[in-house]
């Protein structure tokens, strides 16, 4: 069975904090998602990685940026968080079919 | 650039009953890959549904199918015997076939959320 996992399901922060998202995948897939979801807006790419140390931007990075030290986790990092930036985030895994799995999700709150 | 529309923002359906959720999508691509993704109220977004552009038979897992119309750029999700486990966000989403750059994502629809009456 396929597993994504997040760090944390939720997670309240004050504007300021460096603020960091986990997400580990157990399939050895190559491509990883950061995605964040807002009521009406649909989800929207942050960054994704094609592979260790490979990272690409996506449609909104302004304000993050991840990390992929190890094939199996990538890292979502809030480098002095907002309010703008709550919200949720998912994270994703993808096969060579182009199936994306995704984890449960972070809900953050920042204040 | 690719773009992924879903016209319904609600739909209803009875227990038992059949729905069909529509996509469209706007694409100068000819080879990509089109998904149906479920997200029921707890929030784990999970496949439901996968179409390669270059087949022309429609993709079916069980109660779930598609009607692919490459040409009118459509890709509508029927649902058959609804479920009230079927009550969820739906997305239709849109892919190419690269790996990489900028065009390694997933484009999203912004869904249409599905409702079950027993």
């Amino acid at each position: 069975d396929v597993k994504v996992t997040q760090s944390s399901r939720y997670l309240v922060k004050r504007t300021g904090e460096k603020v960091f998202l986990e997400c580990v995948q157990d399939m050895d897939h190559e491509n990883m998602f950061w995605y964040r979801q807002d009521p009406g807006l649909g989800l929207r790419l942050i960054y994704f990685s094609y592979d260790v140390k490979m990272k690409e931007k996506g449609d909104i990075p302004e304000g993050y940026s991840v990390s992929r030290e190890k094939k199996e986790r990538f890292s979502l990092i809030l480098e002095s968080a907002s309010t703008n930036q709550t919200s949720m985030y998912l994270c994703a895994s993808e096969n060579s079919a182009h199936e994306q799995y995704f984890g449960p999700g972070t809900r953050l709150t920042v204040t | 650039a690719q773009t992924v529309t879903q016209s319904q923002p609600e739909m209803s359906v009875q227990e038992a009953e059949t729905v069909t959720l529509s996509c469209t999508y706007d694409t100068s691509e000819s080879d990509y890959y089109l998904f149906w993704y479920k997200q029921p109220p707890s929030r784990q977004m999970i496949l439901v549904i996968r179409q390669e552009a270059y087949k022309q038979q429609n993709a079916t897992e069980n109660r779930f199918s598609v009607n692919f119309q490459k040409a009118a750029k459509s890709f509508s999700l029927k649902i058959s015997d609804s479920q009230l486990g079927d009550a969820a966000m739906y997305f239709c989403a849109y892919r190419r076939p690269y790996y990489g750059g900028s065009q390694g994502n997933l484009i999203f629809g912004k869904g249409t959320k599905l409702s079950v009456k027993p």
